[in-house]
Order: C-alpha cells, then sequence, then structure tokens
C-alpha cells in the first residue's frame, strides 16, 4: 500500500509561473521527502524535511510539512521548462525501518 | 563515482524464462532496494537489503529473488518470468535517508 498520495496526478504551467503540489499521508512519520524523475530516467533526491521541521528550502524548492494535517507541499518558483518532470513524495515512518514509501507522484508539465 | 548502476538497460524474455538483474554502487551503502516502476502505480518496494548477508521482503515480493553477498551488489532474479512482470525496475542504494537511483532496467515479458 502507499502512505504518500500526491495531489493533482497532472499539472501543467507556463514557464515562470509557480508549481505547487502536494503530499497527503495516513500515519505517523519520521520524515518525508521529494524526487524528481525525468522521463526514463531514475529518481533524483531534491529535499528531506524532518517531522520536526515546518519549512525547508533548496534554491528554488520550498517544501512545508503540516504533520497535524498529514500533508506536506513542494512549490517550485519560476518554473523553466527544464522543471518538466515527475515528482513524488516518499515517507519514511521511521523506526530504524529506512524503507520510504512512495506515492504515485505528479506529472508536471512547464510550457516555454 | 559511478553512482548506482544497472544491468542491462533493456531485455525482452518469454515467458518461463529466468533472468538476473545486477545492480552495483561504488558508495559504500548499507541500504539497497529493489523497486519496480509500473504506470499509474508510482514505485513499489519489491525486496531490500540492510547490509551484506541480509535480505527482506518489501511490498511486492512474490516472484522475485534477490540475493546480497558483496556490499556493493544486489541481484534480483526472475526465476520463471510472467507477462505481469513487465515493468521498469530500479535499484537504489541509501545510508538510511536520501536515496540513490540507477538508471532503471525495461523488461517486458511477451
Amino acid at each position: 500500500s502507499q502512505q504518500g498520495e500526491e495531489d493533482p496526478q497532472a499539472l501543467s504551467i507556463q514557464e515562470g509561473e509557480n508549481a505547487t503540489m502536494n503530499c497527503s499521508y495516513k500515519t505517523s512519520i519520521n520524515n518525508l521527502q521529494w524526487y524528481r524523475q525525468n522521463s526514463g530516467r531514475g529518481l533524483v533526491h531534491l529535499i528531506l524535511i524532518r517531522s520536526n521541521e515546518r519549512e525547508k528550502h533548496s534554491g528554488r524548492l520550498r517544501v512545508t510539512l503540516d504533520t497535524s494535517k498529514k500533508s506536506s507541499s513542494l512549490l517550485i518558483t519560476a518554473s523553466r521548462a527544464a522543471d518538466t518532470a515527475s515528482y513524488f513524495c516518499a515517507t519514511d515512518a521511521g523506526g530504524g525501518s529506512y524503507i520510504p514509501t512512495f506515492g504515485r507522484g505528479t506529472s508536471l508539465i512547464v510550457h516555454p | 563515482n559511478a553512482g548506482v548502476t544497472q544491468t542491462p538497460k533493456f531485455r525482452v524474455l518469454k515467458t518461463g524464462q529466468s533472468m538476473t538483474l545486477l545492480c552495483a554502487q561504488d558508495m559504500n551503502h548499507e541500504y539497497m532496494y529493489w523497486y519496480r516502476q509500473d504506470p499509474g502505480m508510482g514505485l513499489r518496494l519489491i525486496h531490500y537489503s540492510v547490509g551484506e548477508g541480509t535480505t527482506a521482503k518489501g511490498e511486492v515480493p512474490d516472484g522475485y529473488n534477490v540475493s546480497r553477498l558483496k556490499k556493493q551488489n544486489f541481484l534480483l532474479g526472475l526465476e520463471s518470468a510472467a507477462p505481469s512482470q513487465t515493468s521498469v525496475y530500479f535499484c537504489a542504494s541509501s545510508t538510511g535517508y536520501e536515496q540513490y537511483f540507477g538508471p532503471g532496467t525495461r523488461l517486458t515479458v511477451t
């Protein structure tokens, strides 16, 4: 079963606009990660946010975590065509298992 | 550093044939994982390993076996391939948090 579920499933925007995608999960987590997957490639780690953190930034990426609502959001500011990819959230329940559970992903298309 | 490599990149099997997918990492990571990715299903964990000589079942282990005889290698075997195993297979390694993924193996079973 998949812990994290991304929303929307697909997002289409123009270059320069911001892209926001959300991840909801069901049970308590130790941390939440976001990954990017370009077409035909493996996943690439973007950012990790721990359960005691509320917000984290990395370049044009901003991730928020609301443990009371069991949700996270990934914001990409000033999107570029090169940001076109699928984005996945992965949750880790902790306990030393280090077994993240991936959602089904959001497919983002950025039109030049 | 090559990171995580997977062999082969593509393979076509007939139903009932067997094959082994090889994953190698040069980052000295303890944890290694095998996932399959199907359209609309995201990534599903097949098997994983928390260290040399150890393996454990993931979410969808049936029809697959694995071995981790050396820390840097993680092998995924299909003893008798079925059309339902047509998928893209990804290997990943980790120190416990951030995962590093290989480029994937696209397997078609006819």
